[in-house]
């Protein structure tokens, strides 16, 4: 069956120290890939997405990075994390266009 | 930028009762999505309605979408405790761009 893994669940991480956030599916190929970041109690603000290995689209300039090394790999970076990256990040995919979007648990990032 | 906007933003209402919410957006979409989040958890896909549907039903959701004023509605009857969530409308816009735009989400408490 088709599922989507994140983790870890919860991290707190000082201010300036890296981050990678990875998350993986199984279960399908070529997806969509999908980084999403949620403060408390808002809505989410899509971050990165990719259609393919090595292809990464960028919503919002900052210190984030995400890469896709391989077909159903997806991983958020910082190499030096502020305050403000603080938040709840979600991991979706997709199959195809136009179809659900299935979400990770989440990761929640206190930066600290 | 955000794409759909919900209203409102929170609702209370006694269980038993239907819960209606709404998402308004700005350009043309392929399909809109809902779907629901539990505190700290994932998102869950409810129902997708496409660009040229205009009424869709799953169980107790009913989803409606008006394209020509940019806005959809979901309604949730008779409503349980188990409803207490966060719900969330989606756009799948037209351009060749595989984004998935979230609006900020409507939070749904239901008062035993």
């Amino acid at each position: 069956s088709q599922t989507i893994h994140q983790w870890p669940a919860t991290l707190v991480q000082p201010v300036g120290s890296p981050l990678s956030l990875e998350c993986t599916v199984e279960g399908t190929s070529n997806p969509n890939l999908y980084w999403y970041r949620q403060a408390a109690g808002r809505g989410l603000q899509l971050l990165f997405y990719s259609v393919g290995i090595g292809q990464i689209s960028s919503e919002v300039p900052q210190n984030l990075s995400a890469s896709r090394p391989q077909d159903r790999q997806f991983i958020l970076s910082s190499k030096k994390l502020l305050l403000s990256d603080s938040g709840f990040y979600l991991c979706a995919w997709i199959v195809r266009r136009n179809t659900e979007a299935f979400f990770g648990q989440g990761t929640r990032l206190t930066v600290v | 930028s955000q794409q759909g906007e919900e209203d409102p933003q929170a609702l209370s209402i006694q269980e038993g009762e239907n819960a209606t919410m709404n998402c308004s957006y700005k350009t043309s979409i392929n399909n809109l999505q809902w779907y629901r989040q539990n505190s700290g958890r994932g998102l869950v896909h409810l129902i997708l309605i496409r660009s040229n549907e205009r009424e869709k039903h799953s169980g107790r959701l009913r989803v409606t979408l008006d394209t020509s004023k940019k806005s959809s509605s979901l309604l949730i009857t008779a409503s349980r405790a188990a409803d207490t969530a966060s719900y969330f409308c989606a756009t799948a816009g037209l351009n060749r761009d595989d984004k998935i735009i979230f609006g900020k989400g409507t939070r749904l408490h239901i008062l035993p």
